[in-house]
């Protein structure tokens, strides 16, 4: 149990174009999914947490006009990256949770390239 | 804010031999702490959990935590190391609206 697919694990994109990766707990209803980036070699860097029917909440130095998030129900999240950059290449992964103060399961974490 | 802190980027050791990753955690309220591996690009697996119910916590792959409120502690330990276990091992501490990892170590296990 507590399956997130994450769709899809890489994309190719042109520059100034925008990106939507989708986060989906599979078999369970996820109230907050979290949305990190990470860089090679680096930790997970924590983007935003968004809770089901609620706007996201993003971290300090994320801008929310050009990482759209979207949780519209307890199964899905998505992250659209706008007028994407080469400087948004980068592995982003999703983790979905079914309450506060409770783990959170990862999805498979998405490759972006930007060219 | 919550936070934790990873001693040791990178840990070294020899098949078989006593694995320890050191993990400090800093909140004013009781944690809720987590270790997570992750495999090259992967997103991360849950190893075990710490919720308050027991100080010592086992989780799957020979691995378990011990919750240390004096030390703000929660380091991981596997008694004996196995080519596989070689990863990046992250530790999390769980907020009401975030979750924030470590820096990481990664484990380098020599035959």
């Amino acid at each position: 149990g507590a399956v997130v697919s994450q769709h899809p694990s890489w994309v190719i994109c042109k520059s100034g174009t925008s990106v939507k990766i989708e986060c989906r707990s599979l078999d369970f209803q996820a109230t907050t999914m979290f949305w990190y980036r990470q860089f090679p070699k680096q930790s997970l860097m924590l983007m935003a947490t968004s809770n089901e029917g609620s706007k996201a909440t993003y971290e300090q130095g994320v801008e929310k006009d050009k990482f759209l998030i979207n949780h519209a129900s307890l199964t899905l999240s998505t992250l659209t990256v706008t007028s994407a950059h080469p400087e948004d290449s980068s592995f982003y992964i999703c983790s979905a949770s079914q309450g506060s103060n409770t783990e959170a399961f990862f999805g498979q974490g998405t490759r972006l390239t930007v060219v | 804010a919550q936070s934790v802190t990873q001693l040791g980027s990178h840990v070294s050791v020899s098949e078989g031999a006593l694995v320890l990753l050191r993990c400090n955690y800093s909140s004013s309220v009781p944690p809720y702490l987590f270790w997570y591996v992750q495999y090259p690009n992967q997103g991360l697996q849950l190893l075990l959990k710490y919720t308050s119910a027991a100080t010592l916590v086992k989780g799957i792959n020979g691995f378990e935590a011990e919750f240390k409120k004096s030390e703000t502690s929660f380091h991981l330990t596997k008694p004996s190391a196995h080519m596989s276990d070689a990863a990046e091992y992250f530790c999390a501490v769980r907020g009401n609206n975030d979750m924030r990892f470590g820096a990481g170590t990664r484990l380098t296990v020599k035959p």
